[in-house]
């Protein structure tokens, strides 16, 4: 299960408190993303970047942040200001520009507590 | 933006039968359609892709159409199999775009 690793595998937030979750690839890939997915709505993009020190956000970044300050590494924060964080979180990487044939990770499940 | 229907969200077929999902799109620019595979509490995997500029594409048990006129491809499983049983995304880019729009999912289950 080598490539790309997410930790950790399950995670709880209290009210008010931002969480980080981790994502770390060993491929080389120039591109990576992170997706959420809620049963019946499949994967969402969050945040996307195509090289360090730069990324763009998806279609439901609010509420989300990260950063790339390593080729290999790229975390997201989920903010106190997500109201509704419960979710299954994919990182995943691509060599293509286009975001073509992505590696995923083997995600993290997110709950409220 | 590009929007991805998927249908059916779930589907049930005898061991052997045939699969058939389908998609449809709404941007005419898109030209990259990849489908992936997720089984019960593993990551996805990309299991086949299209571009824009074939209409069909094979690989063993499994093939994608694509009808760039009606702007909907489709995923094909012949001889099913119960390794088979999973959810199947399908998704839709412009290639370079780093957009990839995926559909709602379908959960597929091969029944013995």
């Amino acid at each position: 299960d080598g490539g790309i690793t997410q930790s950790p595998k399950y995670l709880f937030r209290k009210e008010g408190q931002n969480v980080t979750l981790s994502c770390e690839q060993n491929l080389n890939h120039d591109a990576m993303y992170w997706y959420r997915q809620d049963p019946g709505q499949g994967l969402r993009l969050i945040y996307y970047s195509q090289i360090v020190n730069d990324f763009q956000k998806g279609d439901i970044a609010e509420g989300y942040s990260v950063s790339r300050e390593k080729k290999e590494s790229f975390p997201l924060t989920v903010t106190s200001a997500q109201k509704n964080p419960t979710a299954f979180y994919l990182c995943a990487s691509s060599t293509q520009q286009g975001g073509e044939k992505l590696f995923f990770g083997s995600g993290t499940q997110l709950s409220v507590l | 933006g590009e929007n991805v229907e998927q249908h059916p969200s779930t589907l049930s077929v005898q061991e052997g039968d045939s699969a058939v999902i389908k998609c449809t799109y709404s941007d005419s620019a898109s030209n990259y359609f990849p489908w992936y595979k997720q089984e019960l509490g593993k990551r996805p995997q990309l299991i086949i892709d299209i571009r824009s500029n074939v209409g069909e594409k094979k690989d063993q048990r499994i093939a994608v159409t694509l009808n760039k006129t009606a702007k909907h491809f489709s995923l094909h499983i012949t001889e099913t199999q119960p390794e088979d049983s999973a959810v199947y995304f399908c998704a839709a880019s412009i290639v370079g775009a780093q957009k990839l729009v995926f559909g709602q999912g379908t959960r597929l289950t091969i029944n013995p």
